[in-house]
């Protein structure tokens, strides 16, 4: 199985500041990357796929870079409702598609 | 707009199994643009890609559950469901069920139902 890493695990900003989340693969997936944004009680919301690719309705403040086995995931200009947790997920090759263990992102 | 949504019991006994159904509306689970998905979270934890299912009734599972895992599609109600065996309290999570969107070359889950807690307890 591929495996996914996020760092950091935790994350404290303030509203309007940048901040950059990693995330590592254990093997080169291409830019077969998606970056999804969950709070809390709430299902995961899709922000990015193609590792650069905004989804419809996203902000752009939020963007995605990356290709091989390292990617990051960049919010310029920190709003309050940008606090939550941030899961990447490779979708390279068949399912199931693995998830990295999330980076949480807080006042 | 394609809508999902979980259901099925909140309580589940340890050694039993858990099963949930997805009913999907504004899309058919006959489209070949999707897989269907199952994701859980157990409480506090991250995300876990269960397995999927295509509407040919092709299906992969995670590994690590696959000995105990079913996922199955009926067109006729529009609906997908998942069966966890033999199931113990590690498997307490919200399950959410999801629509993996391939209709290009890249795959995401988009959209997701809006999960179900399931409780393994006696």
């Amino acid at each position: 199985d591929i495996q996914m890493t996020q760092s950091p695990s935790s994350l404290s900003a303030s509203v309007g500041d940048r901040v950059t989340i990693t995330c590592r693969a254990s093997q080169s997936i291409s830019n077969f990357l998606n970056w999804y944004q969950q709070k809390p009680g709430k299902a995961p919301k899709l922000l990015i796929y193609a590792a650069s690719s905004l989804q419809s309705g996203v902000p752009s403040r939020f963007g995605g870079s990356g290709s091989g086995t390292d990617f990051t995931l960049t919010i310029s200009g920190l709003q309050p409702e940008d606090f939550a947790t941030y899961y990447c997920q490779q979708s390279y090759s068949t399912p199931p598609y693995t998830f990295g263990q999330g980076t949480k992102l807080d006042i | 707009q394609l809508q999902l949504q979980e259901s099925g019991p909140g309580l589940v006994k340890p050694s039993e199994t858990l099963s949930l159904t997805c009913t999907v509306s504004g899309g058919s689970v006959s489209s070949s643009t999707y897989y269907w998905g199952w994701i859980r979270q157990p409480p506090g934890k991250g995300l876990e890609c269960i397995g999927t299912i295509y509407y040919t009734g092709a299906t992969y599972y995670n590994p690590s559950l696959k000995s105990r895992v079913t996922i199955s599609v009926d067109t006729s109600k529009n609906q997908f469901s998942l069966e966890l065996s033999s199931v113990t309290a590690a498997d307490t999570a919200v399950y959410y069920c999801g629509a993996y969107d391939s209709s290009n070359y890249f795959g995401w889950f988009d959209p997701w139902g809006q999960g179900t807690l399931v409780t393994v307890s006696s």
